[in-house]
């Protein structure tokens, strides 16, 4: 069945760069995605990588995506206090059909 | 930009009510997902609808019953609540034309008493 791995905390200094880490099972998936949660909010969806892709960049966002070993990470420069969140990441075979999420990524951010 | 409207908010019933769930897709969306998640968990994928019509279904329990209106927005029904029905329920559109966006609503939370 379809699986996604990460791990469940991250702890980093204001200024610093995060990489938060995640892994999926299903070689048919086609879509991977990052979405951030702040508390009692919201699925914010930061960005996503079709599976033809091994990278995204956006403003300080970077998605890698290793398709051999099923492996997707998000780096996050410059990280900020107010990224502060748990991030998700999700995966989807095709256009419309549901995704399946990661258990999240808690990033703390020190001040 | 519209974003997905979920209604009410907030929700608090007591064990054995009933509770709807509405959902408002971003307009010319298509497709409509519930997902629940519990407490520090992770969301969970409940049921989805395409033109009107049920497309997947997940781990909806038989309690639950939701649909698609001619106007896309969708609506979730929840009978004989219990404890465990307490939690964030979300609801994220797609268009058909799908370029991999998928937005979520801001979410319904409803507390069983």
């Amino acid at each position: 069945g379809e699986d996604v791995e990460q791990s469940l905390f991250l702890s980093v200094r204001e200024g610093d760069s995060s990489v938060i880490n995640c892994t999926y099972t299903d070689s048919s998936s086609t879509y991977l995605y990052w979405y951030k949660q702040e508390p009692g909010a919201g699925l914010q969806l930061l960005t996503y990588i079709f599976s033809n892709m091994d990278m995204k960049q956006d403003q300080r966002l970077t998605v890698l995506l290793n398709k051999k070993d099923k492996h997707l990470s998000l780096r996050i420069a410059d990280t900020q206090t107010g990224d502060s969140a748990i991030y998700f990441c999700a995966e989807s075979h095709s256009g419309n059909t549901p995704l399946v999420f990661g258990k999240g990524t808690r990033l703390s951010v020190i001040a | 930009a519209a974003g997905v409207i979920q209604s009410p908010r907030h929700l608090i019933k007591e064990k054995r009510e009933t509770a709807t769930l509405k959902c408002y897709p971003i307009p010319r969306h298509d497709t409509v997902y519930w997902y629940q998640q519990g407490p520090g968990q992770d969301p969970q994928f409940l049921i989805s609808f395409y033109e009107k019509m049920q497309s997947d279904k997940g781990s909806i329990p038989d309690r639950f019953s939701a649909q698609q209106f001619s106007d896309y927005h969708s609506e979730l029904n929840m009978s004989s609540l219990e404890l465990g029905d307490s939690a964030l329920y979300f609801c994220a559109s797609s268009s058909d034309g799908y370029t991999g966006e998928l937005f979520f609503g801001e979410g319904s939370r409803l507390t069983v008493l």
